[in-house]
């Protein structure tokens, strides 16, 4: 089985800052890592995955992530933010066996832009 | 751009009726997922179905059913409804294989009263 930590419930950045949203991740087992992005009353959307390979992983909208093996973390983070990357984001994993265990969710970071 | 559609989008019912929430699937996709994410909560997985058969189930009881159909669309039923049921339940649809990400439908606002 494998936990997620969302390190920070709620982030307050200014708008065009830079931004890191922090997630650690612990398995007996590798797994592959997600953050996902969730509008209010919205379903979620993935932003990027990491699997395996180069541990630098670019989504989408800007964000890229860092997988550190040895630190067990997939932290998130984007150069420059706008308003409209205000949501909630979840950090996501599950073994890469490609069980049927389905997604471990983080609690999730509300990434709150002020302008 | 998903393609998993879920109904009804909101819902309302009492304490211990049945209900049923229905998902599409994305075309291609043979795996679908349900997800309950109470509100201020991350989502947490119920179960999973491949080949119109359960292979895999979160910690929740089994009030919780699940239904998969040859065309992959799926049905997640739930019975004795208590007010903590109360959440947003999720779908996820995916191609079953290493690494294949899973798609999000909007979600089904469930009530209990």
């Amino acid at each position: 089985a494998q936990s997620v930590t969302q390190l920070d419930s709620q982030v307050p950045v200014f708008e065009e800052a830079p931004v890191e949203l922090r997630c650690n991740y612990s398995s007996s087992v590798s797994v592959y890592l997600f953050w996902y992005v969730q509008y209010p009353n919205q379903g979620l959307q993935l932003l990027l995955k990491y699997l395996s390979g180069s541990t630098l992983v670019k989504g989408i909208n800007g964000f890229e992530a860092e997988f550190n093996k040895s630190q067990t973390s997939f932290h998130l983070r984007k150069p420059s933010v706008h308003i409209s990357d205000t949501a909630e984001y979840f950090c996501a994993a599950v073994a890469s066996g490609g069980g049927a265990d389905g997604l471990t969710f983080g609690k999730g970071t509300h990434l709150i832009i002020q302008p | 751009e998903t393609g998993v559609t879920q109904s009804p989008t909101h819902l309302i019912k009492t304490r211990g009726q049945q209900v049923t929430l229905r998902c599409s699937s994305q075309s291609g996709h043979n795996t679908v997922s349900w997800y309950q994410q109470a509100l201020g909560q991350g989502p947490q997985f119920i179960f999973q179905y491949y080949r119109e058969e359960e292979n895999g189930r979160g910690n929740f009881p089994p009030r919780f059913s699940g239904l998969q159909f040859p065309n992959y669309s799926s049905e997640l039923n739930v019975n004795a409804l208590e007010l903590d049921d109360s959440a947003l339940y999720l779908c996820a649809s995916s191609f079953r294989g290493s690494g294949t990400e899973a798609f999000f439908g909007q979600g089904t606002r469930l009530t209990v009263v």
